[in-house]
């Protein structure tokens, strides 16, 4: 599986978009980008995936650059319950994942 | 949908006992099923991937025979953490995924195990 760089924290105010940057340089044409995040002492929640075109759902959107070696997680209107470990990772279709440190993201008042 | 349960939530038991914990997919068939171990402030580790019906895969480091792995049927998957010792206090998390080109895997909400 290719690796993933995450800025190890970031903060964001209350009500404003949130962008999360992963860069995953080695990723191979057949691996999807997927966001998980994780509050405290609960299982990861899925976020959104994508291959190569950018993509939307109800959490969030998911920006990829045209060569797919990086991607930004944008929470549009970030609440205090988005307070979480946001991690970025890829995979191919056969789902074994490896997960790096995330990003804490901390969302203030 | 797509929701995953674990059970027990959180276990405490003495040392050198063993302990089973549950994953089950509530609302879809998985065809795999991964289990993780969280120590804390840490990230989620990979301990072993399990396709219902065949042995599980274990990672490198992983004790086959300490951490058994069953996967009975498509919606059912459990972990025996045997002879517990403390350092296997740990947070357990499984994961499930249906299958095709998008495997997404979908959490169950993890398991607190404290090894007195």
């Amino acid at each position: 599986d290719a690796k993933t760089t995450q800025p190890p924290s970031m903060d964001c105010a209350e009500g404003r978009a949130a962008n999360l940057p992963c860069n995953h340089s080695t990723i191979s044409g057949n691996e999807y980008v997927y966001w998980y995040r994780q509050i405290h002492s609960q299982g990861p929640q899925y976020i959104i995936h994508g291959l190569k075109n950018n993509e939307t759902n109800e959490m969030a959107s998911l920006i990829i650059t045209e060569d797919r070696k990086s991607s930004t997680l944008i929470l549009p209107h970030a609440t205090l319950r988005d307070t979480a470990v946001y991690y970025c990772i890829v995979n191919t279709n056969a789902g074994k994942s490896t997960f790096g440190d995330g990003t804490t993201l901390t969302v203030k008042p | 949908g797509a929701v995953v349960s674990q059970h027990p939530s959180r276990v405490i038991c003495k040392s050198g006992t063993s302990v089973k914990i549950e994953c089950r997919s509530l609302d879809f068939q998985a065809t795999t099923m991964f289990w993780y171990r969280q120590f804390p402030k840490q990230s989620l580790m990979l301990m072993a991937t399990s396709n219902e019906g065949s042995k599980a895969t274990y990672e490198q480091g992983v004790e086959k025979d300490k951490f058994l792995i069953n996967h009975a049927s498509l919606t059912l998957s459990t972990l025996t953490v045997t002879s517990a010792h403390p350092e296997d206090s740990s947070f357990y998390i499984c994961s499930a995924a249906s299958g095709g080109d998008a495997d997404t895997q979908y959490f169950g909400p993890g398991t607190r195990l404290t090894v007195l």
